[in-house]
């Protein structure tokens, strides 16, 4: 497997609290992405990565944020946590973008309360 | 925006009969990528797809990608209960630098 952690890999929250994840990669690869997954919905894009301080946003991106200060590390914001966002989290990380491989972390499982 | 759907969305087999899942795209797709998810872990990457008509194998699994280059299929041949889990195709259209997931179909492998 890629060499990708994120955490924490649980996490319960209350409705309107600030929460963040994290991904880190050692692969040193360019480009990384956030997705949820949702029962009926698969992997839905929330925002990636195409280098250091470079992001742009996925289909589902309102309520969330990100940043990227490091090759390494992609953060994941949810400035305001709503029942709406309890999902399990992925993050991925590619070498040359679209037309490559996307390796996925182990996910981070989310409940909002 | 693009949308990419997979059907069926779960299908139950016996251990030995073949399984297939279509994935299609409202628009023409640059590249397709297949994705595996066991249950409770993470999808890994299984093949892309890039020229119309295209089709590869491993090993008992067969991916076709269609000469529009809107839809794609996934056979697997004899299914083994290590088939278990979710499949996922994955296009992008070349305008963007991300790919959109299909919805997943879920295969379930019983003795």
């Amino acid at each position: 497997d890629a060499g990708i952690t994120q955490s924490p890999r649980h996490k319960v929250t209350e409705t309107g609290t600030p929460v963040t994840l994290r991904c880190h990669q050692t692969e040193n690869h360019r480009y990384m992405y956030w997705y949820r997954q949702d029962p009926g919905h698969g992997l839905r894009l929330i925002h990636y990565s195409y280098g250091v301080k470079d992001t742009d946003k996925g289909e589902v991106s309102d309520g969330y944020s990100v940043s990227r200060s490091k090759t390494e590390d992609f953060l994941l914001t949810l400035e305001s946590a709503t029942s709406s966002q309890t999902s399990v989290y992925f993050c991925a990380i590619s070498e040359s973008g679209i037309l490559g491989t996307q390796y996925f972390g182990p996910g981070t499982r989310l409940l909002v309360l | 925006g693009q949308q990419v759907m997979q059907i069926p969305q779960y299908q139950h087999v016996q251990e030995g009969e073949d399984f297939t899942t279509y994935c299609n795209s409202s628009t023409t797709l640059s590249n397709i990528q297949w994705y595996k998810q066991r249950p409770g872990g993470h999808p890994v990457f299984l093949i892309q797809l890039v020229k119309s008509g295209e089709v590869k194998k491993q090993k008992r699994l067969t991916f076709q990608f269609g000469e529009a280059k809107k839809n794609s299929s996934l056979h697997i041949t004899a299914t083994q209960t290590t088939d278990v889990g979710t499949y996922f195709c994955a296009g992008n259209t070349g305008t963007a630098s991300k790919l959109t997931f299909g919805t997943g179909t879920r295969l379930q492998v019983t003795l």
